[in-house]
């Protein structure tokens, strides 16, 4: 069975500059999360998706980042324009569904350098 | 929201020796504990895990116990070895299965 995919796997942009990420989630997973995760630090979840829908998006920055999950699969985060303290590990992961104690699956994240 | 405190944030081993680390958290309601560990440059990926109802959880030499009451539960590794050197995150469940995670423990294994 193959993993959570994300891609690209480093990106390195100067601030102001918009930039995506990407993320395949295991197959039949319904629940998708987005955290960020800064250096020494645990990751902090940004948004989660069933299915679809944006189910909690209380800790996304809305006046720049933004994220779609079409189809209830595959999922892009977005962030547009970038600022210097988005430099981060944003990671990706996936569960069966969101009942308490479904394992979630992490990507491998991409790294974000803002310049 | 949940608050998550971990301890400590670093902590050297020789081999062969024991491990704990140790975490608190705020939300009585929470009832999933699970244990990452993260490799440098890797992704998290679980280790262990315990759920409300069970007071302690063992797997070869990985063991989590967990006091409800308190609300603290931990970590434990045996006989530790070179490849456990790792960070290890703990986590805890809100509404939704959303984790949120320790500070993280930064575990160095001396050979």
């Amino acid at each position: 069975e193959a993993g959570v995919v994300q891609s690209p796997r480093y990106k390195i942009i100067e601030k102001k500059q918009p930039v995506a990420f990407w993320c395949n989630p295991i197959s039949g997973h319904n629940t998708l999360y987005w955290y960020l995760q800064n250096l020494g630090q645990g990751p902090e979840l940004l948004i989660r998706y069933e299915n679809e829908e944006a189910v909690d998006d209380s800790q996304l920055p809305k006046d720049r980042f933004s994220a779609e999950r079409l189809k209830g699969v595959d999922s892009t985060l977005k962030i547009q324009p970038a600022e210097l303290g988005d430099s981060a590990v944003y990671l990706c992961a996936s569960s069966r569904d969101s009942l308490a104690g479904n394992e979630q699956f992490f990507g491998p994240g991409t790294r974000l350098t803002v310049l | 929201g949940e608050n998550v405190e971990q301890h400590p944030s670093t902590l050297s081993v020789q081999e062969g020796d024991s491990a704990v680390i140790k975490c608190t958290y705020s939300d009585s309601a929470s009832n999933y504990f699970p244990w990452y560990k993260q490799e440098l440059g890797k992704r998290p990926q679980l280790i262990i895990d315990i759920r409300s109802n069970v007071g302690e959880k063992k797997d070869q030499r990985i063991a989590v116990t967990l006091n409800k009451t308190a609300k603290h539960f931990s970590l434990h590794i045996t006989e530790t070895q070179p490849e456990d050197s790792a960070v290890y995150f703990c986590a805890v469940n809100n509404a939704g299965n959303m984790l949120t995670f320790g500070g993280g423990t930064r575990l160095m294994v001396k050979p």
